[in-house]
């Protein structure tokens, strides 16, 4: 089965970094995922990891470890509009399961 | 554009009525697959398919039923809804199911079932 970990809810303020911790126990393993979801909307794609490592892709940046089946989702530069749950998500042989989502709050 | 398109955004209905809920995709993806999201617990998956014909049970496929006539359909039915099926619902493609295909989703479907 899979078991995915992450904070229920996280706050910051604008201009600041926050990192969301995902830990994760699956059968299988093609690779991690990061989805950002506003609240009422489909879930869109941020990153991808399936190698150790940091994935940098402007003001977001995701990193994995497999061997302690572990990544984590850095936010720099908080903006108002980054406020949103963000989804971890690993891909296995055949699904792709999600944590329960991390609600970050930006304050001004 | 490529999209995953999902009918009907919002629907109430009442115990026992029997409801689909379409999903197409104009991506040619083989991957297709229904989470229902209820708060605190994330995205559950209900069933998937991998290609036309194709399809198999998800983590919580109790109350549903779905088909792959066509790739780029798949329909969720609700033969007989339960207040408990109440969710937000999001189809989701993907061109495999190997490594980094991200996932495409539909704009989502609130289920009232009273």
């Amino acid at each position: 089965g899979q078991n995915i970990d992450q904070p229920t809810e996280m706050t910051a303020t604008e201009g600041a970094i926050v990192q969301i911790n995902c830990t994760y126990q699956t059968s299988g393993f093609n690779g991690l995922f990061w989805y950002q979801q506003h609240a009422g909307e489909a879930p869109t794609f941020l990153s991808y990891n399936v190698l150790d490592g940091l994935e940098e892709k402007g003001r977001f940046s995701s990193f994995l470890s497999r061997s302690k089946g572990y990544s984590y989702l850095l936010l720099k530069e908080l903006q108002m509009k980054d406020s949103a749950s963000y989804l971890c998500a690993v891909q296995g042989d055949y699904k792709l399961s999600f944590g329960a989502g991390t609600t970050v709050t930006v304050r001004a | 554009e490529a999209q995953v398109t999902q009918n009907p955004r919002y629907l109430i209905t009442v115990t026992g009525k029997k409801l689909t809920v379409t999903c197409s995709q104009n991506m040619n993806h083989e991957y297709m697959s229904w989470y229902r999201q209820d708060p605190g617990l994330g995205l559950r998956q209900i069933y998937y398919s991998m290609n036309v014909e194709v399809t198999d049970k998800g983590d919580v496929p109790e109350g549903y039923k779905v088909s792959r006539k066509e790739k780029r359909n798949f329909p969720l039915i609700l033969e007989s809804p339960s207040p408990n099926q109440t969710s937000l619902y999001f189809c989701a493609s993907s061109l495999s199911t190997g490594t980094g295909s991200e996932a495409f989703f539909g704009q989502g479907t609130r289920l009232t079932v009273v």
